[in-house]
């Protein structure tokens, strides 16, 4: 099993540039979140998805949108790319009937807004 | 609704010496408790979770919390520390939806000094 992988792991991108970040699990997890995490703060909650076809806003969810149209992706997109949003974005994804802690991380994509 | 607060963001201690790294949380129903460990340019490790068992818990590489329900904290402490401990720890609450949200404290960086 590769676990979560996160493509890409680095982009620098312009302002006002659009891009989707990808999440893939191969572990047929229904729940799957995105964060982000930015110095001195923390991960927090951006969207996240409890299966296939449904998603719902976390802590941060202004200026994201998100899909789950297949179970094992959740795609994160920016429509028009702030300097706010330059952070490290990590993917986790969880079994149903299974405890908060039980979330396997991916390894973060790094981007950079200018 | 829930939340953490990591009391120090930088704590430096010498090889050898003990580690207290200091956490207090907020919540409206019994919470389950979580330390992770993230090395620099890595994910998230899971170091040891609390969830209405043992009020001490013992996680990995000699990491052990104790849960105070009457102080709200869930201190992290290490008896000896080791210059690979240096890293990011966050404290994380979860929340009770079947979701189960995962709440990140801001994070303390551990630096070990030889």
């Amino acid at each position: 099993n590769a676990g979560v992988t996160q493509t890409p792991k680095f982009r620098v991108l312009k302002t006002g540039q659009s891009m989707t970040l990808l999440c893939a699990q191969d572990m047929n997890h229904e729940y799957m979140y995105w964060y982000r995490q930015d110095p001195g703060m923390g991960l927090r909650l951006i969207h996240y998805s409890v299966g296939e076809g449904t998603t719902a806003k976390g802590e941060v969810p202004d200026g994201y949108n998100v899909s789950r149209l297949k179970k094992q992706n959740f795609l994160l997109g920016l429509e028009s790319a702030a300097p706010s949003q330059t952070s490290v974005y990590f993917c986790a994804s969880r079994p149903p009937g299974t405890s908060a802690y039980e979330q396997y991380f991916g390894p973060g994509t790094r981007l950079t807004v200018t | 609704a829930q939340s953490v607060t990591q009391l120090d963001s930088h704590v430096s201690v010498s090889e050898g010496t003990p580690v207290l790294l200091r956490c207090n949380y907020s919540s409206s129903y019994s919470p389950s408790l979580f330390w992770y460990v993230q090395h620099p340019n890595k994910g998230l490790q899971l170091l040891l979770k609390y969830t209405s068992a043992a009020t001490l818990v013992k996680g990995i590489n000699g990491f052990e919390a104790e849960f105070k329900k009457s102080e709200t904290s869930f201190h992290l402490t290490k008896p000896s520390a080791h210059m690979s401990d240096a890293a990011e720890y966050f404290c994380v609450v979860s929340g009770a939806g079947s979701a189960r949200q995962l709440t990140f404290g801001s994070g303390t960086q551990l630096t070990v000094l030889p």
